[in-house]
């Protein structure tokens, strides 16, 4: 089965922080993707990346950076994290064939900052 | 570019019975995928359903069907036989078939709340 992880569930942060929020995948996936859900807005993409070093802006990037050095981690970076940046966090990954077009995704990190 | 629409923000059913989520999508392509995601509360997102929009059959798991009407640009999910485990929130969701950079990307609806009654 397919794993993406993330690195944690929960996350309180104070504003003005830099926050890193983890995702981990085991499938060799060459796609990976962040969402933020919030309700009633669904999922929206932060940033996504096909491939190693590859990144390409989502429908909301403002106040995201994100980084992939190594294939199977793609990290979202909150420079300085404000309030309104609370929301849950989805990483995904996807494979390039078209045998599996579907995005798996983590457990999700719930951040809160204060 | 393209668009998913759950016109349900809710919906409840009672055990054992069907229940109908609809969703409608519009894109200017002919060829994609389209997908029913399942997200249980305080769980993973999971894959329910998945469509190829050149396949004519409806696609079927267990109890979870879809209702693919490409011309009315309608991909409605039907649960039958509803258990208490299936309350969650239900996304649907568009894909292009063709690969490269965003066509990777999966464009969501905004959700359905369903609720299983005992």
């Amino acid at each position: 089965d397919v794993k993406v992880t993330q690195s944690s569930r929960y996350l309180v942060k104070r504003t003005g922080e830099k926050v890193f929020l983890e995702c981990v995948q085991d499938m060799d996936h060459e796609n990976m993707f962040w969402y933020r859900q919030d309700p009633g807005l669904g999922l929206r993409l932060i940033y996504f990346s096909y491939d190693v070093k590859m990144k390409e802006k989502g429908d909301i990037p403002e106040g995201y950076s994100v980084s992939r050095e190594k294939k199977e981690r793609f990290s979202l970076i909150l420079e300085s994290a404000s309030t309104n940046q609370t929301s849950m966090y989805l990483c995904a990954s996807s494979s390039h064939t078209p045998v599996e077009p579907q995005q798996y995704f983590g457990p999700g990190t719930r951040l809160t900052v204060t | 570019a393209q668009t998913v629409t759950q016109s349900q923000p809710e919906m409840s059913v009672q055990e054992a019975e069907t229940v109908t989520l609809s969703c409608t999508y519009d894109t200017s392509e002919s060829d994609y995928y389209l997908f029913w995601y399942k997200q249980p509360p305080s769980r993973q997102m999971i894959l329910v359903i998945r469509q190829e929009a050149y396949k004519q059959q409806n696609a079927t798991e267990n109890r979870f069907s879809v209702n693919f009407q490409k011309a009315a640009k309608s991909f409605s999910l039907k649960i039958s036989d509803s258990q208490l485990g299936d309350a969650a929130m239900y996304f649907c969701a568009y894909r292009s078939l063709h690969s490269g950079g965003s066509n990777y990307k999966l464009t969501f609806g905004k959700g359905t709340l369903l609720t299983v009654n005992p």
